[in-house]
């Protein structure tokens, strides 16, 4: 079946812009979770969807940073202004369950600032 | 704050070797650990998992080893093959407050297969 997907895969945009990253997760998931992954570095956790609440936000940098869920399927995750430091892979998992494991990640989306 | 941490960042081994990923974690209240494998550009994805109350658990040539006494998880692979070559993540889950469950990542091992 199909898994997460998610799009752009590369988006090149220069400092100050805006940019919106999707990911559609696997039909019938319940929890998205967005994470950030810096160049040769782990994944750092940004937020985690509950159907689509967001009980969970603690991992978002700055407020430059937001993330909405729609009819419990896609989610958009928005950076404003860009800055090169938010330069990294943005990879989405979802789960069938609401307990953290089990996660379905998604190919990411390579976000590079000029 | 606690994290999940790797011994060693990158790991060379002959083909068909036995490979051993080392993975330290902090928090004593973590439940759960997983192993995930990242080939370039693309996602994590699952390799095996393991829960507090087992020490061991196998899968198919690998086999995941959990010491709670001194949070230490291992990966090991079986005759290692070209494709198993990419950055392998532990992660651990414990409760925030809230209720909330989370996965914690480690930095990543990468593991370089030579023919």
């Amino acid at each position: 079946g199909a898994g997460v997907s998610q799009s752009p895969s590369n988006k090149v945009t220069e400092k100050g812009k805006d940019v919106e990253l999707r990911c559609d997760p696997i039909s019938g998931h319940t929890a998205l979770y967005w994470y950030r992954q810096s160049l040769g570095q782990g994944l750092e956790f940004l937020i985690y969807f509950q159907g689509n609440s967001a009980p969970d936000k603690s991992g978002l940098p700055s407020d430059r940073f937001s993330a909405e869920r729609t009819g419990g399927s896609v989610s958009t995750l928005t950076i404003q202004r860009t800055q090169q430091e938010d330069s990294a892979v943005y990879l989405c998992a979802s789960s069938p369950r609401d307990d953290g494991e089990t996660q379905y990640f998604g190919p990411g989306t390579r976000l590079l600032v000029l | 704050g606690e994290s999940v941490g790797l011994h060693l960042p990158t790991l060379s081994v002959q083909e068909g070797d036995n490979s051993i990923i080392n993975c330290a974690y902090s928090n004593s209240a973590s439940d759960y650990f997983i192993w995930y494998k990242q080939e370039s550009g693309k996602g994590p994805q699952f390799i095996i998992d393991i829960r507090s109350n087992m020490d061991k658990r196998q899968g198919q040539r690998v086999t995941v080893l959990l010491n709670k006494t001194v949070k230490h998880l291992s990966l090991q692979i079986a005759a290692t093959q070209p494709g198993d070559s990419a950055v392998y993540f532990c992660a651990e889950k414990y409760p925030f407050s809230g209720g909330y469950n989370k996965l914690i990542f480690g930095a990543g091992t990468r593991l370089a297969v030579h023919p």
